[in-house]
């Protein structure tokens, strides 16, 4: 069945550092990929997504490229900030419309300033 | 908009007390509609999701019931709670190929 493995956290990084959060998917035919972002308190928002290989989504600095050979989906920020600590989930769909979407485990981050 | 409105935002509920979420959503008709539970420091667990009016589907076996009663409600229920039913409950609903919007979830203790 379809799956998301995510980096166990939490991940503790300095303001400005550069930030990984690694995600792995299995999955049949081709699914839709997202990142979402849950900051403390609150529901979750949608925070970027990509629908085909090699796509490319990007919002708020972050960025996370659909990789089809290797089953990836790593989410990415350049210089990250002390409002970026949050919950982020990896999540999937298969695409069919009774398709529940797969979220991974979440990833906590704390920045400090 | 397809904004999703849940209420109450926290909720403090004593043991073996009945528990009623109710979950309203704008947009479209006919979404797919999700209750999930989030535990303290842990994953999102989907419980329910409903495809359409008076159509449930349970994931896991537990203390809760979900229905739809009309298009846009989705409600969360249990007749009488357990402490390990505290948790924080969020609705969601499908946005085809934008994934899901979430509402702004209910804090739930049970004491």
């Amino acid at each position: 069945g379809n799956s998301v493995t995510q980096m166990e956290g939490p991940v503790t990084l300095s303001e400005e550092a550069f930030l990984t959060i690694n995600c792995t998917y299995t999955a049949t035919g081709y699914p839709s990929l997202f990142w979402y972002v849950q900051y403390p308190g609150e529901g979750l928002q949608l925070l970027l997504k990509a629908t085909k290989a090699d796509d490319k989504g990007s919002n708020k600095g972050f960025e996370a490229t659909y990789r089809k050979e290797t089953t990836s989906f790593h989410l990415e920020k350049g210089s990250v900030q002390v409002s970026d600590s949050a919950v982020y989930f990896c999540a999937l769909s298969a695409g069919n419309r009774d398709d529940k979407i797969i979220f991974g485990k979440g990833t906590r981050l704390h920045i400090l300033p | 908009s397809q904004t999703i409105h849940q209420w109450p935002a926290t909720l403090v509920q004593p043991v073996g007390s009945p528990l009623s979420l109710e979950c309203t959503v704008e947009g479209t008709s006919n979404p797919n509609l999700y209750w999930y539970r989030q535990a303290a420091g842990r994953g999102l667990q989907l419980l329910f999701y409903s495809v359409g009016i008076g159509q449930i589907s349970s994931e896991v076996p537990q203390n809760l019931s979900a229905s739809r009663p009309q298009d846009r409600q989705f409600i969360l229920s249990s007749k009488k709670l357990l402490l390990s039913d505290s948790g924080f409950y969020l609705c969601a609903r499908d946005r085809r190929n934008y994934g899901y919007t979430f509402g702004s979830g209910t804090r739930l203790t049970v004491v």
